[in-house]
């Protein structure tokens, strides 16, 4: 596609729910990014790939969080038991390699309730 | 943890005006990016400049670094309502660690 794509692009969550954040980066992008970003705040890593190698996890918060790239491309980002201190936008980029001119998607807002 | 702070927090300028927004951070950085962010969207790059330049210009925008006092500003000449946005710093830190750190932000409202 023209750009990444994120889905679902809102996402309301009971709290203690399971939720899966998918990303599309763009087509040949080989780096891939996970941000959070909370409420009047800037975004935060919390993971890195490159290709199908999750390369940095530093920023998962918990073991509730991950993320997976299993061919390289679309990835997605796995929340269990979601708490309320979830609730944010889940930003994904894409660059060709490192961390040069990331390409942002429109980002996923989790509300957890 | 975010690594410094836009200054000011939030900024509102009249249609054709000016627009100065300040950066600083804490860690030696191999390049520096300003990202625009409109209300419910991703972020958009905008200009990156590397920490062995001092000014860089793209359009309406200038952007400088002095990299003595970690710190960077964005000037936004003649300003239009579309430049309504936040604007985030963004470090890439020396070291090899592939990932961005953002600052806070500065929220520009512009007058029509």
């Amino acid at each position: 596609g023209a750009g990444v794509s994120q889905s679902p692009r809102y996402k309301v969550a009971k709290r203690g729910q399971d939720v899966a954040l998918r990303c599309d980066p763009i087509s040949g992008h080989v780096s891939l990014f996970w941000y959070q970003q909370a409420l009047g705040q800037g975004p935060e890593f919390l993971t890195y790939f490159q290709n199908e190698a999750q390369l940095d996890k530093s920023g998962l918060p918990s073991d509730r969080f991950f993320a997976e790239r299993p061919e390289g491309s679309v990835s997605t980002l796995k929340i269990q038991r979601t708490q309320q201190e979830d609730s944010a936008v889940y930003l994904c980029a894409s660059s060709v390699l490192g961390v040069t001119e990331a390409f942002f998607g429109q980002g996923t807002r989790l509300t957890v309730v | 943890s975010q690594q410094g702070e836009e200054d000011p927090q939030a900024l509102s300028i009249q249609e054709g005006e000016n627009a100065t927004m300040n950066c600083s951070y804490k860690t030696s950085i191999n390049n520096l990016q300003w990202y625009r962010q409109n209300s419910g969207r991703g972020l958009v790059h905008l200009i990156l400049i590397r920490s062995n330049e001092r000014e860089k210009h793209s359009g309406r925008l200038r952007v400088t670094l002095d990299t003595s006092k970690k710190s960077s500003s964005l000037l936004i000449t003649a300003s239009r309502a579309a430049d309504t946005a936040s604007y985030f710093c963004a470090t890439e830190s020396q070291g090899g660690s592939e990932k961005l750190v953002f600052g806070k932000g500065t929220k520009l409202t512009v007058n029509p």
